[in-house]
């Protein structure tokens, strides 16, 4: 398995400003992600972060909006930006690869944001 | 696209009862199939997984799952469930390209009552 933290943890944010959430992961891993859960919905794919290349984004979510950074196997950064209300979600970041186990994802803590 | 439907969101049972949470995906290819659960104030975690073979498999804590492909479901169950179980279940699928990009459920809230 593999320890996942996220900082911060939770966090309340003003309209029209950025929050850069971490993922730290304490192994190498294959592949690193980016999930939202907006309050009452299911988890949703934002990206893939890739490590040294830009990151694979999903339909209907773009990188002017939510920038990702990936500068090696074991952390990842996933920015908010130009917050909305509409944005006030958990975000979760999740990994495969993690002690060789390349079926199973593994995922962190998540970070509430939430945005007045 | 794919999707996944979770058809109850919360499920109140007394302790001992059995338990079936019904999950339904749509998804034209093979997939690989999870159950997911969340107790309250922890992580996410794999609670069982299905990627070929028997159909009926066990996961953690007494869980299991079968995989009917006739009609795309992908049933989670438990005989006798226990006051501990009181979390949130979400299945998943993964089509089957490599890729590991999961499609989640809505979830369904169990509460057991001691």
């Amino acid at each position: 398995s593999a320890v996942i933290s996220q900082k911060p943890s939770r966090d309340i944010c003003q309209r029209g400003t950025s929050l850069t959430i971490q993922c730290q992961v304490d192994s190498q891993v294959t592949m690193m992600f980016w999930y939202r859960q907006q309050p009452g919905q299911s988890l949703t794919l934002i990206a893939t972060a890739n490590q040294g290349s830009e990151a694979t984004y999903e339909s209907g979510f773009v990188i002017d909006k939510f920038p990702i950074s990936r500068p090696n196997l074991t952390f990842s950064t996933l920015t908010v930006s130009n917050m909305s209300p509409e944005d006030s979600s958990i975000y979760l970041c999740s990994v495969v690869g993690a002690g060789g186990s390349y079926n199973e994802q593994f995922f962190g803590p998540g970070t509430r944001l939430t945005v007045l | 696209a794919q999707s996944v439907s979770q058809h109850n969101h919360h499920v109140i049972l007394s302790e001992a009862a059995s338990l079936e949470l019904g999950c339904n995906y749509s998804y034209g290819g093979t997939v690989n199939l999870f159950w997911y659960v969340q107790y309250p104030g922890q992580h996410l975690q794999l609670l069982l997984k299905y990627f070929s073979g028997d159909p009926l498999v066990k996961g953690i804590k007494g869980f299991e799952a079968e995989f009917i492909k006739s009609k795309f479901s992908f049933n989670l169950r438990k005989p006798s469930v226990q006051w501990s179980d009181t979390a949130e279940y979400f299945c998943a699928v993964e089509g089957n390209t490599g890729f590991q990009k999961l499609v989640f459920g809505t979830g369904t809230r169990l509460l057991v009552s001691p």
